[in-house]
């Protein structure tokens, strides 16, 4: 069964240091990748995707995600953290193609918190 | 371009009654999945809709149920709510079904 781990609940860094949130995902495919931020009271709003060609996916926000076939990982990284970046994070997968009828697996989320 | 819609945006019910949620996609988009968020069991899918036709369903009790309108508009349905039926219920919308979802603020279920 498809599955998506994200191994930290929460995290917490210092404005300007660097980020970096896990996702695993387990899959009889390459799937499809992404990542969503909710910020309190919002809904999901995507910040990147993965479909194919370059392992190294940017998105918005300042945000990039690599994709490792060999890890099943889609980390997603941010070299420097704004306080504004405080918010919960997903990562989800879905099928190659996002074809046919297989819904969206997301992770459990990781909390970020940012310190002065 | 305006985002997904979602209405109302809380609501407050007792245990027993019904309640309906309101979902209008994004413009051109005609698929609409909704999705069930509580702390403990995170974003649980609960069933999309692709013109007008129920194309996919997650393992909730028949007592949700959802339809799509000729719009693309979606409407959710939770009947004889219980305690646990408490939520953040979230629409998503996307043009095509190789396309990402877009996602609406949701609407927070509270049962008493």
């Amino acid at each position: 069964a498809q599955s998506v781990t994200q191994p930290d609940i929460h995290i917490t860094v210092s404005e300007g240091a660097s980020l970096e949130l896990r996702c695993n995902y387990s899959y009889g495919a390459t799937p499809y990748l992404f990542w969503y931020v909710q910020s309190p009271g919002q809904g999901l709003q995507l910040l990147l995707k993965y479909f194919s060609g370059d392992t190294l996916v940017q998105g918005i926000k300042g945000f990039e995600a690599e994709f490792k076939r060999s890890q099943s990982s889609f980390n997603l990284r941010k070299p420097s953290v704004h306080w504004s970046d405080a918010a919960e994070y997903f990562c989800a997968v879905g099928p190659p193609g996002l074809a046919g009828n297989t819904p969206l697996v997301f992770g459990k989320g990781t909390r970020l918190s940012v310190i002065a | 371009k305006a985002g997904v819609t979602q209405t109302p945006r809380y609501l407050i019910k007792t245990r027993g009654q019904q309640v309906t949620l309101s979902c209008s996609p994004i413009s051109g988009h005609r698929s609409v999945s909704w999705y069930q968020q509580t702390p403990g069991q995170g974003l649980q899918f609960l069933f999309e809709y692709f013109s007008e036709t129920q194309r996919n369903k997650g393992n909730f009790p028949g007592r949700f149920s959802g339809r799509q309108f000729s719009n693309s508009r979606s409407e959710m349905n939770v009947s004889t709510l219980e305690l646990g039926d408490s939520a953040l219920y979230l629409c998503a919308s996307r043009v095509e079904t190789n396309q990402p979802q877009h996602f609406g603020d949701g609407t927070r279920l509270s049962i008493l």
